[in-house]
């Protein structure tokens, strides 16, 4: 495998079903973020981790949880989610959060859809 | 608050240039980002700039003036695989990056 990985690729839950997204970035960096983008909108950063501590947490809802056990991995928790939330999650990873040129490298993302 | 406001469709013709601007209001400036998403893949790294001028690499280069909060992404001999939304995005004083919505590129025969 290479680049940043995500799975699943596809996914149909029900409001009071729990799920996780996975991702796993190959590169060595250091940085790993959650974006959520929705049609016609700008992507939205959900949660930033740098060496497997929590930098950023965009006031996402408490329904999203997300982990990172070590730098080349990555989950989003799902719990009681809405319809609303039905988008593509993006997972990135960077060398590192901070410096100019700071490259974010995406996963081919999960498409979540909430019935 | 922080805004990158960019066209939300664009078309053109194969073999053809096209221009997709990008204007932007944030707090600090550490550097212009484009990056090209074909449609249900991953956004691409196409573009870095951080200082004024023109940056030209093979069909695309991009261009900034800080001065003006202003880029623009130009796109020579277009092919029709550069159908795809063209995403600007500016890295903050915080070092995140702010993204506009994506300009959807169309090309035609």
């Amino acid at each position: 495998e290479t680049g940043v990985t995500q799975t699943p690729r596809h996914l149909v839950m029900g409001m009071t079903n729990k799920k996780s997204l996975k991702c796993e970035q190959h590169l060595g960096h250091n940085a790993m973020y959650w974006y959520k983008q929705s049609a016609k909108k700008p992507l939205e950063l959900m949660f930033v981790y740098s060496l497997e501590e929590r930098v950023e947490n965009n006031s996402v809802p408490s329904r999203f949880s997300p982990e990172c056990p070590n730098s080349s991995h990555l989950f989003l928790h799902l719990h009681t989610l809405q319809p609303e939330d039905s988008a593509l999650y993006l997972c990135a990873s960077s060398q590192d959060v901070a410096g100019g040129y700071n490259e974010q490298f995406f996963g081919p993302g999960t498409r979540l859809t909430v019935l | 608050g922080q805004n990158i406001d960019q066209p939300t469709e664009m078309t053109a013709t194969e073999g053809a240039i096209v221009q997709i601007n990008c204007t932007y209001q944030t707090s600090g400036f550490n550097g212009l980002f484009w990056y090209q998403q074909h449609a249900g893949e991953a956004p691409t790294f196409l573009s870095y700039n951080v200082l004024d001028g023109l940056e030209e690499k093979g069909r695309f280069s991009s261009f900034l003036s800080r001065s003006k909060g202003y880029s623009y992404l130009l796109l020579k001999e277009l092919q029709m695989k550069d159908s795809a939304s063209y995403l600007c995005a500016v890295m903050d004083s915080n070092y995140q990056l702010i993204w506009g919505a994506g300009t959807k590129l169309i090309i035609k025969p």
